[in-house]
């Protein structure tokens, strides 16, 4: 069954320093997203991603934050500078369409250090 | 007022009861509505996904959806030790970007005893 994929699945980093969180989306898929949960807390939406380029962000998704589709496969968060506060465990989704279902990848888990 | 109001819980019950899990919502541009699993540390798993106002069965879920007062609910027939998870509620809609960006509940914690 088709799935959405992410790497690392755990990533230290030290505060100030820049991250790549990476997903692989299902592939004929055309809606892509970053969410993110900290610990405890409600699932965030951070951004969406469609026909190259950001639909639609949230208030967390700052000038720290973008996101890339580089090639026809991988689609990326990369955090500039971490700070503490970025610690949460990330989520990158996609859908066919952008009214059917969203498939959730297994995340990865970001500790800044 | 929150846009998804979910009870957290923690929801304690027998092996073989049925489980009822609610969201609430205030935004009534929300047209379509979700239900995820989440194992500790774990990505969200899609349970139910249902556009209109009802019922839709899946073995032994069942969604239920009323648009009219806002409402959604997870039903669970004969609950298993291994549905012990955290059950999130989802929904999106048009917001006019056409992202359909999903906002979501807290989630209710289920416990499932043997």
């Amino acid at each position: 069954e088709p799935e959405v994929t992410q790497t690392p699945s755990h990533q230290v980093t030290q505060m100030g320093q820049e991250v790549i969180l990476r997903c692989v989306p299902i592939s004929n898929h055309l809606y892509f997203y970053w969410y993110r949960q900290i610990l405890g807390q409600k699932v965030e939406f951070l951004v969406s991603f469609y026909n190259n380029e950001i639909s639609e962000k949230s208030e967390i998704f700052d000038d720290q934050f973008s996101v890339e589709r580089p090639d026809g496969s991988n689609f990326t968060l990369k955090i500039r500078s971490t700070k503490l506060e970025d610690s949460a465990m990330y989520f990158c989704a996609s859908r066919a369409r952008e009214n059917t279902e969203a498939f959730f990848g297994q995340g990865t888990r970001l500790t800044v250090v | 007022q929150k846009e998804v109001e979910q009870d957290p819980g923690p929801l304690s019950v027998p092996e073989g009861a049925i489980v009822s899990l609610n969201c609430t919502y205030s935004n009534s541009a929300f047209q379509y509505f979700m239900w995820y699993r989440q194992y500790s540390r774990k990505g969200p798993e899609l349970l139910m996904y249902t556009y209109s106002s009802g019922n839709k069965e899946d073995g032994r879920f069942t969604a239920q959806v009323d648009k009219s007062s806002k409402y959604i609910s997870l039903f669970i027939r004969d609950s298993q030790p291994s549905d012990s998870a955290t059950y999130l509620c989802a929904m999106s809609g048009s917001r006019g970007a056409g992202s359909y960006q999903l906002t979501f509940g807290k989630g209710t914690k289920l416990s499932v005893i043997p």
